[in-house]
C-alpha cells in the first residue's frame, strides 16, 4: 500500500460528457502527477502539480485539466470525452524523484 | 524511435532462474531510472531506482545502468511464480522535465513452476 488513494475505482461515461477524478497523495508528499494508461501500454504523463501550480504537462489537449488543493490532494478533469479516453488513470504522489502510484480509476467511455 | 524501449516479450523463465529485462532510452540527458512491477488489473509498484552508472542490488533484484550505451536493465534472481507480472521501465529526464516519467511499453514476465 502506497498511501495514495483514488476515487472512483471505476466509471462509465458516454461520449461528450465530462468527468472528474480525485486523488489523495501520501502524507508528506507535495507533488502529484497524473498518467493515462491504455490497455497493453505503459503509462503516459498527463501533467504534474506542485504546491497547487501546474509543473509540467505532457502531450494532452486542453480538455484535460487539473487542480491541486492546499492539502496536496488533486483532481483531473476531462471535458468532451472521446472513445479513446477509455483507459486507466493513475495518480502518483512524490517528494523527490520517486513516484508512488495509487490504485487508479478505470474510465470507460461508450 | 521510441523514447523508452523495452525488450519485446513475453518472457518466460522457469522457477529459480534469472530473469533479465532490458530497456534503452533515447534522451542522453536522462538523470534517473526506475523499474516498476504491475500485476494484471493493478497499478504500477516501484521496485527500484538507479541514478549512477553501475549496479544496484536490493534483495533478489539488481538494476544495472550504462549511460554511455543508454541502457538500463533489471535482473531478477531466483525467480518465483509471484514475480509473474508486467515490468515497466521509466526514465526521468531531469531539468525542465523534472517529475515527468516516460515509460516503456512494458515486458510481460511469466515464471513457470
Amino acid at each position: 500500500e502506497t498511501g495514495v488513494t483514488q476515487s472512483p475505482t471505476h466509471l462509465i461515461k458516454t461520449r461528450g460528457q465530462q468527468v472528474t477524478l480525485r486523488c489523495s497523495s501520501q502524507s508528506g508528499h507535495n507533488t502529484v502527477s497524473w498518467y493515462q494508461q491504455a490497455l497493453g501500454q505503459g503509462p503516459q504523463f498527463i501533467f504534474q502539480y506542485y504546491r497547487e501550480e501546474e509543473n509540467g504537462r505532457g502531450n494532452f489537449p486542453p480538455r484535460f485539466s487539473g487542480l491541486q488543493f492546499p492539502n496536496y490532494s488533486s483532481e483531473l478533469n476531462v471535458n468532451a470525452l472521446e472513445l479513446d479516453d477509455s483507459a486507466l488513470y493513475l495518480c502518483a504522489s512524490s517528494f523527490g524523484h520517486e513516484q508512488f502510484f495509487g490504485p487508479g480509476t478505470r474510465l470507460t467511455v461508450l | 524511435q521510441k523514447e523508452v524501449e523495452q525488450n519485446s516479450g513475453p518472457l518466460s523463465v522457469p522457477e529459480g532462474a534469472i530473469a533479465s529485462l532490458n530497456c534503452t532510452y533515447s534522451d542522453r540527458g536522462s538523470q534517473s531510472f526506475f523499474w516498476y512491477r504491475q500485476y494484471s488489473g493493478k497499478s504500477p509498484e516501484l521496485i527500484m531506482f538507479i541514478y549512477s552508472n553501475g549496479d544496484k542490488e536490493d534483495g533478489r533484484f539488481t538494476a544495472q545502468l550504462n549511460k554511455a550505451s543508454q541502457y538500463v536493465s533489471l535482473l531478477i534472481r531466483d525467480s518465483q511464480p509471484s514475480d509473474s507480472a508486467t515490468y515497466l521501465c521509466a526514465v526521468n529526464a531531469g531539468g525542465t522535465s523534472y517529475g515527468k516519467l516516460t515509460f516503456g511499453q512494458g515486458t510481460i514476465l511469466t515464471v513457470h513452476p
